[in-house]
């Protein structure tokens, strides 16, 4: 079965542009995260989406926004591109079970901002 | 945010076993224990949980010390494809996905 995908894997942006990044969560997971990844940190939690409805929300300003699509697939967006916004974007998908959730990540897209 | 505390690096020889420690002092009694570890331009990945019992899978076993406050991922017979950082995270159970990571450990596993 196929993990959690995401694309691209690499861009370049300039600073003030828009970026798109996209995620499909592995077959059958419902809930999706977005994290961001600066270099020598942590991820740090952006998103979370379940059944298409935000579920949570982490420190980011507002130029960061996702959405979910009913094939549990989602989107993140971020708008006046800057500097400090160059990271490795991590989708995570998940499953519900009694003994806690298991959380799966993608091998995320590489944002550098230029 | 729900933190741990992880020691910085750890070195250890390829064959040889691994113990990871992980405080969590002010975990709630709900609250799971995760690792995830993750490889050099890799996105994190899933080692093991557990809530109150010792737990074993393929790739590392995890000992929960009885009052929670601490916990331990081991590594029977390390390699060098485990030199990698890993993380110890609360779960909060039912609750929110939000994994807070903080900086982990970064183990060095020699040849």
């Amino acid at each position: 079965d196929a993990g959690v995908t995401q694309s691209p894997t690499h861009l370049i942006k300039t600073r003030g542009q828009h970026v798109t990044l996209r995620c499909s969560p592995i077959s059958g997971h419902k809930s999706v995260s977005w994290y961001q990844q600066v270099l020598g940190q942590g991820p740090q939690f952006i998103f979370q989406y379940y059944e298409k409805e935000e579920r949570g929300r982490g420190n980011f300003p507002d130029r960061f926004s996702a959405r979910q699509f009913p094939n549990y697939s989602s989107e993140l967006n971020v708008n006046a591109l800057l500097l400090g916004d160059s990271a490795l974007y991590l989708c995570a998908s998940s499953f519900w079970n009694v003994e806690g959730n298991t959380i799966y990540f993608g091998e995320g897209s590489w944002l550098t901002v230029v | 945010d729900a933190k741990t505390t992880q020691p910085n690096s750890m070195e250890s020889n390829e064959e040889e076993p691994v113990h990871l420690p992980c405080n969590h002092s002010t975990i709630s009694g709900t609250d799971y224990i995760h690792w995830y570890r993750q490889l050099p331009s890799q996105g994190p990945e899933y080692v093991i949980h557990g809530l109150t019992s010792n737990v074993n899978n393929r790739m590392a076993s995890l000992a929960i010390a009885e009052d929670r406050k601490s916990s331990t991922l081991i590594l029977h017979r390390a390699t060098l494809r485990d030199a990698a950082v890993y993380y110890c995270i609360r779960v909060e159970r039912g609750g929110s996905e939000k994994l807070v990571f903080g900086k982990g450990t970064k183990l060095t596993v020699n040849p």
